[in-house]
């Protein structure tokens, strides 16, 4: 596709639950980024893939939070035993090299509700 | 730790005007800086990137000017549309290319 593809769009869940969330990145693009963005405030950075290798997971907020990305392309957010204040739009970029200086192209987001 | 402010959380003005928002960080130390419009219900759309070593980019009606030293940066909108209203982003780049953002302005250009 043209751009960064996200699904679900929505997901809705019960506390305790476990979700994945799956980015498809613009196709050629090395580098991935998954955000959080809560109501009324910016994305927060949550992991940095280089290729198939998290290159910076310093945003994940706890080790209910896991990231893969196995081949390099496609990646999915992981979140166990899922908490109300998980409930956020998780976004997806992606960049050509991942170097400084790039755009990140974001994708539409999933927005996660945790009963 | 990099804190990414703006100002204002909201601006309402009439169709045509001319209108500046702000953006300030507390780290200097910056590779780059971008400014993404977000619409509601929707992801981002990058505006304009500005690398740390330059001091403005233009893209049509908009200007974003960046001013390391001091931690500032603006976004110039000339002759603002109703089109134009959404929220917008401010975030500086790091050097894994992570992206610090601010909590954005929300724009409401009223026809």
């Amino acid at each position: 596709g043209a751009g960064v593809s996200q699904t679900p769009s929505n997901k809705v869940t019960e506390k305790g639950k476990y979700v994945e969330l799956r980015c498809d990145p613009i196709s050629g693009h090395t580098a991935l980024y998954w955000y959080r963005q809560s109501l009324g405030q910016g994305p927060e950075f949550l992991i940095y893939f280089q290729g198939t290798g998290a290159a910076d997971d310093s945003g994940l907020p706890n080790d209910r939070f896991f990231a893969v990305r196995p081949e390099g392309s496609v990646s999915t957010l992981k979140i166990q035993r899922t908490e109300r204040g998980d409930s956020a739009v998780y976004l997806c970029a992606s960049s050509l090299l991942g170097s400084d200086g790039e755009t990140q192209y974001f994708g539409p987001g999933t927005r996660l509700l945790v009963l | 730790k990099q804190e990414v402010t703006q100002i204002p959380a909201a601006l309402s003005v009439p169709e045509g005007e001319n209108l500046v928002l702000n953006c300030s960080f507390t780290d200097s130390a910056i590779y780059n800086l971008q400014w993404f419009r977000q619409d509601p219900g929707k992801g981002l759309t990058s505006l304009l990137l500005i690398q740390s070593s330059q001091r403005e980019q233009t893209s049509g009606r908009l200007n974003a000017s960046l001013d390391k030293s001091s931690g500032r940066s603006t976004l110039y909108i000339a002759a603002s549309q109703p089109g134009d209203s959404a929220t917008y982003l401010c975030a500086v780049g790091g050097s894994q290319g992570n992206l610090i953002f601010g909590k954005g302005t929300k724009l409401s250009v009223k026809p």
